[in-house]
């Protein structure tokens, strides 16, 4: 079972920041935070991962909690391409150190309006 | 692109019919994952490969079965396909076990009539 919870849908319009929400309150101290996006009936696409401290690459910002309870996903100037599904998802090493799986939810849609 | 590649793109088959989805995962990537993401969904993960051994295994039907071959390539195989079968079919890959990042294909369309 997904460990996040999301809002449904979302709207932003284009040129403003997205942030969107992700509340993930049962999270273990050695769970990362990822986000993943797809775009209608593509493949998801990474897009950033934390585990405690806040992230930054040239697609995204990741501003997680000090509690590690819930965390923010920023796109900073969103565009009509940006429009997709956006996952959160949390997830750990197994016990043996060796595999990392990936549990989905079922995401935030989020429109970037014109 | 993300370097996985997935065939065939499309797959319209009838209820009680056997099909063979495959994947190329990006040069390099040792672990290869498969995914079923029906109408309205998200992602379930059915199984993982790493170097050609069964790793993880998720919401797999018994009906359904996989592999990863020498060259690391993967296939799906579905038997005894239902109407509830239709779904988009996505291989994801990533250097090992571990990697932070799965790199997605662009799916198969299966349609079961």
């Amino acid at each position: 079972d997904a460990k996040t919870t999301q809002p449904t849908s979302m709207d932003c319009a284009e040129g403003r920041a997205a942030n969107l929400p992700c509340n993930h309150s049962t999270i273990s101290g050695n769970e990362y935070v990822y986000w993943y996006r797809q775009i209608h009936s593509q493949g998801p696409q990474y897009i950033i991962h934390g585990l405690k401290n806040n992230e930054t690459n040239e697609m995204a910002s990741l501003i997680i909690t000090e509690d590690r309870k819930s965390s923010t996903l920023i796109l900073p100037h969103a565009t009509l391409r940006d429009t997709a599904v956006y996952y959160c998802i949390v997830s750990a090493l197994n016990n043996a150190g060796n595999n990392r799986k990936l549990i989905w939810g079922l995401g935030t849609s989020l429109a970037v309006n014109p | 692109d993300s370097g996985v590649t997935q065939t065939p793109k499309h797959l319209i088959t009838a209820t009680g019919q056997r099909v063979t989805l495959r994947c190329s995962p990006r040069s390099g990537d040792l672990s290869v994952y498969w995914y079923q993401q029906s109408l309205d969904q998200g992602l379930q993960f059915l199984i993982q490969y790493y170097n050609g051994e069964e790793r993880a295994k998720g919401n797999i039907l018994e009906r359904f079965s996989a592999q990863q071959f020498p060259d690391l390539h993967s296939e799906l195989n579905l038997s005894s396909l239902e109407l509830g079968d239709s779904a988009l079919y996505f291989c994801a890959s990533s250097p090992r076990t571990s990697s932070y990042e799965q790199y997605f294909g662009p799916g198969t369309r299966l349609t079961v009539t």
